[in-house]
């Protein structure tokens, strides 16, 4: 289809595994966000990317949270050593870039990840 | 401190009635977007209307329209003539100005149910 993709749609892991979410934009789209929404909440800010490049990592809740995009389109949110308030829906938006703050973010249906 | 808060956490509004669901945002910018995205239960953020702090007009886009009150710092969701497909979770979010600056923030969102 023609919108942002994610894979797998629902992911359960033990604590300690590391587990990697795949995040597909929309062709052509030069943005790239990662958000994390924990139940009953809204997305929290990750990541962001531009093209191949990592301009934003401040959401990132520690240094177990990896993600790249090293082609500027696919991209992958890794996390390392997982803990169970890693649990949460994590969602993949793109946009296409410019320089207003108008652009609206696309959202895929989202990862929802259960650590057991 | 909270940038985006919505004060509903959740509405009920009969058949082809309409409903406003409350947004007030904080921000010292001058060029900032406002934003509402609706989440069915299937997880998907869906993008509905989007207003810009310097549009004069109220945005609108079919039954749904935006209150805004700069002077208060309001952005309320407007749905006319509600049908049972928008219960949902209703989420309003911002971005700030900035040539690179892309991070949105969500408010907690509002649970909206429409009966028949």
């Amino acid at each position: 289809g023609a919108g942002v993709s994610q894979s797998p749609r629902y992911k359960v892991a033990k604590r300690g595994q590391d587990v990697a979410l795949r995040c597909d934009p929309i062709s052509g789209h030069v943005s790239l966000f990662w958000y994390q929404q924990a139940l009953g909440q809204g997305p929290e800010f990750l990541t962001y990317f531009q093209n191949e490049a990592q301009l934003d990592k401040s959401g990132l809740p520690s240094d177990r949270f990896f993600a790249e995009r090293p082609e500027g389109s696919v991209s992958t949110l890794k996390i390392q050593r997982t803990q169970q308030e890693d649990s949460a829906v994590y969602l993949c938006a793109s946009s296409y870039y410019g320089v207003e703050s108008n652009q609206p973010q696309h959202f895929g249906d989202g990862t929802r990840l259960s650590i057991l | 401190a909270q940038k985006i808060t919505q004060t509903q956490p959740g509405m009920f509004v009969q058949e082809k009635e309409a409903v406003t669901l409350d947004c007030t945002y904080d921000t010292s910018d001058q060029s900032y977007g406002l934003f509402w995205y609706k989440q069915p239960s299937s997880g998907e953020m869906i993008f509905l209307i989007y207003q810009g702090s310097y549009d004069e007009q109220n945005a609108t886009e079919g039954r749904y329209s935006l209150n805004f009150q700069k002077a208060r710092k309001s952005a309320n969701l407007v749905i006319s003539a509600s049908q049972l497909g928008d219960s949902a979770m209703y989420f309003c979010a911002m971005r700030e100005g900035g040539y690179n600056n892309n991070d949105m923030r969500f408010g907690a969102g509002t649970r909206l149910t429409v009966k028949p």
